[in-house]
């Protein structure tokens, strides 16, 4: 079974504070997404990585690779209130001509005024 | 936002009936994928479509089955709703297989199967 595990699962933080959210894997990804989701709505992609050690920033947002492309951090410095939502992270296997997507479950943040 | 829209958006139907649900995308995206999402599990697909009448399975295609007659159609049938069913379905689009390529999704369909 292919599992990619996100960590923490909840996280509540008064607005200005730092966070980081991981995302861990035996497998290796040819290249990593992650999404934020709102309420009622569907995923929106936030960045993918592709190469081991990348480093992305959007933002507050730094997004990075782990050089074994194993695994995955996203860091948010001086979180807002618009920064609440559901984080995911997405794994990509490729299998031949195909390409699989291994999902977390997510990490539930909420950013208190 | 790739345009993608999906009706119903919310529906609720008794065990036993068959259900359609529809996507739809005006970007003209190659590939067309139904998740669905649900607490504990996070979100599993049920079968994709690489083009107009090619589809294939994803991890949990039992009890579903899907078509895609045009380009900006796909199309997601529940054979024989029941319980475990209930979930939130979500249509994804994707222009092609390059790693970089964005996924888009749509809003959702919120399906309750009493």
């Amino acid at each position: 079974t292919q599992l990619l595990e996100q960590s923490p699962q909840f996280l509540s933080i008064q607005e200005g504070e730092n966070l980081t959210v991981y995302c861990n894997s035996s497998s290796v990804f040819s290249s990593l997404q992650w999404y934020r989701q709102e309420p009622g709505e569907g995923p929106v992609l936030l960045v993918t990585v592709v190469t081991g050690g990348e480093v992305k920033k959007l933002k507050r947002l730094t997004f990075q690779f782990g050089d074994a492309r194993k695994d995955s951090s996203l860091h948010i410095t001086a979180a807002q209130p618009g920064d609440t939502g559901l984080y995911l992270c997405a794994g990509a296997l490729k299998a031949g001509n195909n390409r699989k997507l291994i999902w977390g479950l997510g990490t539930s943040l909420a950013v208190n005024p | 936002d790739a345009g993608i829209t999906q009706s119903p958006r919310h529906k609720v139907t008794e065990t036993g009936t068959p259900v359609t649900l529809r996507c739809h995308q005006t970007e003209n995206h190659r590939y067309m994928y139904w998740y669905r999402q649900d607490p504990g599990h996070g979100l599993r697909l049920i079968h994709y479509s690489y083009g107009v009448k090619d589809t294939d399975k994803g991890e949990v295609s039992d009890g579903y089955s899907v078509s895609r007659s045009k380009t900006e159609d796909f199309l997601l049938t529940l054979e024989s709703a029941t319980s475990s069913q209930t979930s939130v379905y979500f249509c994804a689009t994707r222009p092609g297989q390059g790693e970089r390529e964005t996924q888009y999704f749509g809003p959702g369909t919120r399906l309750l199967v009493l």
